[in-house]
């Protein structure tokens, strides 16, 4: 059973506009929400997370919008460039602090075009 | 900065051979985590410690089994190697009282089992 869900396999963007990621949980227990982008051949970079007690969480190109009663949340990328383009895996996390492994979801490869 | 280090970066085997894989975390990060990606699968947590002890169990087979050392480096271990455990792993590390529980991955082991 996936927890953590990303239902768009791919998207594609152009260069300079907002790429929107998308990502729903069902686990209500989830606490911290993650996003990690991964190019090939390397493991995953975190990019930026959120507290469940928060709603939106800005840094620099990125930001992520939670929402809490819809089990769903969404990485916000202005403006896209050709660097953005990898696959960005959304995770989740039960209390902070610990040692908890991260839940995630199967990816969405980004695609940005020139 | 200093990243998590692994090793070996890629491992071949034959079936029921034994593989073990090592992760040094980054300086002054306490708490490491091994995860396992199948082709085209999301990573998947295994176990975690935090120093020293298992903190955190994931999907870990009986057949694998895993250590922190003083130095906080750790060792995962897989023993009666089958075909199905050709995959990538990662090792990740954070520090303690991460409040979002970031975790930062290493560059991962590729073991394909033949």
């Amino acid at each position: 059973d996936q927890q953590v869900k990303q239902n768009s396999p791919s998207l594609s963007v152009q260069e300079g506009r907002i790429s929107i990621l998308n990502c729903d949980y069902t686990n209500s227990m989830f606490d911290y929400f993650l996003w990690y982008k991964k190019y090939p051949a390397e493991g995953p970079t975190f990019l930026i997370s959120i507290s469940s007690i928060k709603d939106k969480n800005e840094d620099g190109r990125f930001t992520v919008f939670l929402n809490k009663s819809a089990k769903h949340l969404s990485l916000h990328i202005v403006p896209s460039q050709p660097g953005d383009s990898a696959v960005y895996f959304c995770a989740a996390s039960f209390s902070g602090g610990g040692a908890d492994g991260l839940t995630f979801g199967k990816g969405t490869h980004l695609i940005i075009q020139p | 900065a200093a990243g998590v280090i692994q090793s070996p970066r890629h491992l071949i085997k034959e079936k029921r051979e034994t593989a073990t894989l090592k992760c040094y975390p980054i300086p002054r990060h306490d708490t490491v985590y091994w995860y396992q990606q199948g082709p085209g699968q999301d990573p998947q947590f295994l176990i975690s410690f935090y120093e020293k002890m298992q903190s955190d169990k994931g999907s870990i087979p009986d057949r694998f089994s895993a250590q922190q050392f003083s130095d906080y480096h750790s060792e995962l271990n897989m023993s009666s190697l089958e075909l199905g455990d050709s995959a990538l792993y990662f090792c990740a590390s954070s520090p303690s009282g991460s409040s979002y529980n970031e975790q930062f991955f290493g560059p991962g082991t590729r073991l394909t089992v033949l």
